[in-house]
């Protein structure tokens, strides 16, 4: 089946700094990849939209500036959390949809502790 | 306006049934999907359903009907290493998935 991987698995790091979360499709070309965000016993939270070659589009109240995505190739997307505070910690997942578009699949998540 | 509405949890006894249930409204529709999520792990596929009637996987079945906006997940012979959240999502007309809140299910021996 296809598989996303998300690197690294968990990360700590100061508040102020920044920290880059990479997304790839190993065996299969996605040309839409989400970004999402779980804060603890909470639903998922769809953060932006990522489209090969293109700007993201970002969901209403996340701050374009702060989490910073890239989508370079049909493999390959990343989220960079800038100027990291502790209130941003929380499991970043992201999922790849394939070029059927019926189905997304997930990433096993990053955990992300800023202190 | 877009929604999807699920018990928000359930509790059941190993080796029972559990049926949990999801209604949806979306601009458009492309599918229901379920997902399982074990606490601090990201979702994990369980089924996908697009034409009306039950889909069914082993222990885990689907059920759709497009007419009531409806979709059920049947879980048979529960395990404990049943006890998750499972994640009701429809897709819209822009292949966007609409997420619910999830139903977390407690299994109990």
């Amino acid at each position: 089946g296809a598989v996303v991987s998300q690197h690294p698995s968990w990360v700590i790091c100061k508040s102020g700094t920044s920290v880059k979360i990479e997304c790839r499709s190993l065996d299969f070309q996605a040309t839409t990849m989400f970004w999402y965000r779980q804060f603890p016993k909470q639903s998922l939270m769809l953060m932006a939209t990522s489209n090969e070659g293109s700007k993201a589009t970002y969901e209403q109240g996340v701050e374009k500036d702060k989490f910073l995505i890239n989508h370079a190739s049909l493999t390959l997307s990343t989220l960079t959390v800038t100027s990291a505070h502790p209130e941003d910690s929380s499991f970043y997942i992201c999922s790849a949809r394939d070029l059927s578009g019926n189905e997304q699949y997930f990433g096993p998540g990053t955990r992300l502790t800023v202190t | 306006g877009q929604n999807i509405d699920q018990p928000t949890e359930m509790t059941a006894t190993e080796g029972a049934i559990v049926q949990i249930n999801c209604t949806y409204q979306t601009s458009g529709f492309n599918g229901l999907f379920w997902y399982q999520q074990h606490a601090g792990e990201a979702p994990t596929f369980l089924s996908y359903n697009v034409l009306d009637g039950l889909e069914e996987k082993g222990r885990f079945s689907s059920f759709l009907s497009r007419s009531k906006g409806y979709s059920y997940l049947l879980l048979k012979e529960l395990q404990m290493k049943d006890s998750a959240s499972y994640l009701c999502a429809a897709m819209d007309s822009n292949y966007q998935l609409i997420w619910g809140a999830g139903t977390k299910l407690i299994i109990k021996p």
